[in-house]
């Protein structure tokens, strides 16, 4: 099966600082790419996602890019805030097949500090 | 927009107790759900895949005769999980699989904590 592993799997930066967080993966059949961002005892939501055509997108202060060859994608974060503190894993899947299995990854807390 | 419901939000129970979990799609059809488990500090685990009106798909390791799902209807899938004992107290959610003029999004429900004494 498919083995994704992130890093780091903690991170703490300054309150306006730039967080980057990686995601590595083993299955060169996948072609969807999404972030989620989940805060204690909630349910994973969907932040931002790339498809295996686009190397790069960006939505205001998170961006995630691309690298197929290498087989890993990034979350970057600018100008972070208190409340982009939370875990984030991403999860890369193969469609069509894979059975639209989701495999998140090992995670990344990141901790925002005043 | 599209929302999924997921109750109980919190099950304390004794060991030895069968607990059954729902999850429903409220405003859209889902042919498939997923169940995941996780873990304090760590990622969300696949179980299984819930078909409608089918047999669900279990990952290895994930034992079918204690973890049954049920998904009966295009808007509803059950995990009871059986005779429940202090090592399956965890967080579990559940997703349901939407598909809009081609697009194809999972939406979470916000899980169930169950905690087994």
């Amino acid at each position: 099966g498919e083995n994704v592993e992130q890093h780091p799997s903690t991170l703490s930066v300054q309150e306006g600082d730039s967080a980057v967080i990686k995601c590595t993966y083993s299955d060169s059949a996948s072609n969807y790419f999404p972030w989620y961002k989940q805060e204690l005892g909630k349910r994973p939501q969907l932040i931002i996602d790339i498809r295996s055509n686009v190397g790069e997108k960006k939505d205001q202060r998170i961006a995630v890019t691309l690298n197929k060859t290498a087989k890993h994608f990034s979350l970057h974060i600018t100008e972070t805030q208190p409340e982009d503190s939370a875990v984030y894993f991403c999860a890369p899947k193969r469609a069509p097949g894979g059975g639209n299995k989701l495999t998140f990854g090992t995670g990344t807390q990141l901790k925002v500090e005043l | 927009g599209a929302v999924v419901s997921q109750h109980p939000s919190r099950v304390i129970c004794k060991s030895g107790t069968s607990v059954k979990i729902e999850c429903r799609s409220l405003d859209f059809q889902a042919t498939t759900m997923f169940w995941y488990r996780q873990f304090p500090k760590q990622s969300l685990m696949l179980m299984a895949t819930s078909n409608e009106g089918s047999k669900a798909t279990y990952e290895q390791g994930v034992e079918k005769d204690k973890f049954l799902i049920n998904h009966a209807s295009l808007t509803l899938s059950t995990l009871t999980v059986t005779s429940a004992h202090p090592e399956d107290s965890s967080f579990y959610i559940c997703s349901a699989r939407e598909v809009l003029a081609g697009k194809v999004t999972q939406h979470f429900g916000d899980g169930t904590r169950l905690s087994i004494l």
